[in-house]
């Protein structure tokens, strides 16, 4: 079964510095890949994914992310952050084996990035 | 568009007493999920359902039942309550849940279980 590691559950950075939050998936098959953000008391939303194609994937609020399949990667990095971007982040990936044609996401642990000024 | 919907926004229950959660979405989406977040575990796929009269099991249906009789609605059920249920449950949807859709989240309801 696919399995995805994020490898901190907390990152503290100051305003203004740059960030990159690890993500680590356990299959080389073909996968597809997602970076959600969870601002606080709120649902879930896409941040960018990969799919195919340019392995770096732009995504919304200045965010990028590389895939590297080698090392079965895909870490999230943006160059300088702002307090707005104090959430709670989370990897998954599509599982390749879909049931009745719909895809299973599977997330990771999640990372909670807290910007100080 | 509402989106996502999820009512209620948090519940206190007690351990035995069953409850429903409610979901819905107004964007005409065949694909619903519900997710549990636990802390340090990220979320994880309770039940989903691909269309109206058609659900399926996830990763951690025990404890819990759903049925999908319209487009829009996607109720959870507990039907006795445990405290190992006290968690933040999510409901997501997505155009037809296809490998790579962007699936679209509710805010969330905060369960405890005394």
């Amino acid at each position: 079964a696919q399995s995805v590691t994020q490898l901190d559950s907390q990152v503290p950075v100051f305003e203004e510095a740059p960030v990159e939050l690890r993500c680590n998936y356990s299959s080389s098959v073909s996968v597809y890949l997602f970076w959600y953000v969870q601002y606080p008391n709120q649902g879930l939303q896409l941040l960018l994914k990969y799919l195919s194609g340019s392995t770096l994937v732009k995504g919304i609020n200045g965010f990028e992310a590389e895939f590297n399949k080698s090392q079965t990667s895909f870490h999230l990095r943006k160059p300088s952050v702002h307090i707005s971007d104090t959430a709670e982040y989370f990897c998954a990936v599509s599982d390749p084996v879909e049931v009745q044609g719909a895809q299973k996401l599977v997330f990771g642990q999640g990372t909670r990035l807290t910007i100080n000024p | 568009n509402a989106g996502v919907t999820q009512t209620p926004k948090f519940q206190v229950l007690k351990t035995g007493q069953s409850m429903t959660l409610q979901c819905a979405q107004d964007m005409n989406h065949e694909y619903m999920s519900w997710y549990r977040q636990d802390p340090g575990m990220g979320l994880r796929l309770i039940h989903y359902s691909v269309g109206a009269g058609i659900t399926d099991q996830g990763e951690v249906p025990n404890g819990y039942n759903v049925s999908r009789s319209t487009t829009e609605d996607f109720p959870l059920r507990l039907l006795s309550a445990a405290p190992s249920q006290t968690s933040v449950y999510f409901c997501a949807s997505s155009y037809r849940g296809l490998r790579g859709e962007e699936q679209y989240f509710g805010p969330g309801t905060r369960l405890t279980v005394t």
